[in-house]
């Protein structure tokens, strides 16, 4: 069965560069979520999105964007990126009928 | 107050033999939904098992079942026949408010579970 693709799977950034992680959902989910772990912790909620539109929101810094595109594609940006940013980012799907959400492998950001 | 509580941050069984993960959650939601995931150490987020507030039985997949009690607020993952494979960090979620809420999981800290040969 079809997974939540996540790409790039690993990324290596410089402090104040730029990153975009890219979260292609299962077919026929209308949700998507964006989470971050740090090293040790548990996931933390950043932003979600239901039919294109922000449904709710996290612990998101300002320096992040995201949005869901018309294929239900969301991309996450991070901007002037900290070393505090280093973590795994996951992208998570899933559709109102089941109530069942899934993740995929994550992206994970290393920022030197 | 913590929405979510995983008492054990790590625990050891033998292989073949069963093993809970207790969770125990908070909410004032009549409508809500229960998850457990399993991270093993290369970092992926594997769903596991999933239970709705209004769900009259325990859910169950394969070797993975849901002991949901209500009343104490409980929801523990039970693993029977435990194999080597089984060894990663278990999360508990919590998804307040019924399916169509498509608001964010919140997360218990996590159980290490080892299984021993």
């Amino acid at each position: 069965a079809a997974g939540v693709i996540q790409s790039p799977r690993h990324l290596i950034k410089e402090k104040r560069e730029t990153a975009t992680l890219k979260c292609y959902p299962i077919p026929r989910h209308d949700t998507v979520y964006w989470y971050q772990q740090g090293p040790g912790q548990d996931p933390q909620f950043l932003i979600s999105f239901y039919e294109k539109m922000q449904s709710d929101k996290g612990s998101i810094p300002d320096r992040f964007s995201a949005q869901q595109f018309s294929d239900y594609h969301s991309e996450l940006n991070m901007s002037s990126l900290e070393l505090g940013d280093s973590a795994l980012y996951f992208c998570a799907s899933s559709t109102d009928s089941t109530g069942e959400l899934f993740f995929g492998e994550g992206s994970r950001l290393t920022v030197l | 107050a913590q929405k979510i509580t995983q008492t054990q941050p790590g625990m050891f069984v033998q292989e073949k033999e069963a093993v809970t993960l207790d969770c125990t959650y908070d909410t004032s939601d009549p409508s809500y939904g229960l998850f457990w995931y399993k991270q093993p150490s290369s970092g992926e987020m594997i769903f596991l098992i999933y239970q709705g507030s209004y769900d009259q039985q325990n859910a169950t997949e394969g070797r993975y079942s849901l002991n949901f009690q209500k009343a104490r607020k409980s929801a523990n993952l039970v693993i029977s026949a435990s194999q080597l494979g089984d060894s990663a960090m278990y999360f508990c979620a919590m998804r307040e408010g019924p399916p169509s809420n498509t608001g964010k999981l919140i997360f218990g800290q996590g159980t290490t579970l080892q299984v021993k040969p």
